[in-house]
């Protein structure tokens, strides 16, 4: 069955630290692979997606992604991180559903705290 | 930019109600889909849409019902709230490989 497995709940970082976060997924096919970031009180917002080609993915606000086949992940890094940067980390696959568009199955989130 | 705007922000309302959420999108979209999230359970979807008037059940979709009369809007009902219902809910519309969502509901059933 297709899976998405987020290890980490919650992570904390100091600010300008760099970070990872983590996502491992379970899919038969080459898999379209999604991170998304949601802010308190909002709704989620694409910061990367991966479908084919170059592995290391660059996304929105200095993050980007590397695909893995062999290790079946799809980690999320910053450099440098903001206070700006809390929020509640979403990674996802996308597949296609009944032959039907195209739907998608999340992780459960990776809360990040930044410290001072 | 893709828009897909609810209703409401914010709603509360008794146990025994109907509730509608309304999801409106403005990019001509053919997918729609309703979630819900809950700590620590991440987003779980109730219901999809394709195309006008199909839909299709997602993983939870016990306790609601959906409808599409236009291709921008599309609609999840909960026809008698209950308290297990209280929850975020989080509309999206796509094309084809990427969801866009709007801010959210967060519903509260006393």
């Amino acid at each position: 069955a297709q899976s998405v497995t987020q290890p980490d709940i919650h992570i904390t970082v100091s600010e300008g630290a760099s970070l990872e976060l983590r996502c491992n997924y379970s899919y038969g096919a080459t898999p379209y692979l999604f991170w998304y970031v949601q802010s308190p009180g909002q709704g989620l917002q694409l910061l990367l997606k991966y479908f084919s080609g170059d592995t290391l993915v660059q996304g929105i606000k200095g993050f980007e992604a590397e695909f893995k086949r062999s290790q079946s992940s799809f980690n999320l890094r910053k450099p440098s991180v903001h206070w700006s940067d809390a929020a509640e980390y979403f990674c996802a696959v996308g597949a296609t559903l009944f032959g039907q568009g195209f739907s998608f199955i999340f992780g459960k989130g990776t809360r990040l705290l930044v410290k001072p | 930019d893709v828009k897909v705007t609810q209703s409401s922000r914010y709603l509360v309302k008794r146990t025994g109600e109907k509730v509608f959420l309304e999801c409106v999108q403005d990019m001509d979209h053919e997918n729609m889909f309703w979630y819900r999230q809950d700590p620590g359970l991440g987003l779980r979807l109730i219901y999809f849409s394709y195309d006008v008037k199909m839909k299709e059940k997602g993983d939870i979709p016990e306790g609601y019902s959906v409808s599409r009369e236009k291709k921008e809007r599309f609609s999840l009902i909960l026809e008698s709230a209950s308290t297990n219902q209280t929850s975020m809910y989080l509309c999206a519309s796509s094309q084809s490989d990427t969801q866009y969502f709007g801010p959210g509901t967060r519903l509260t059933v006393l």
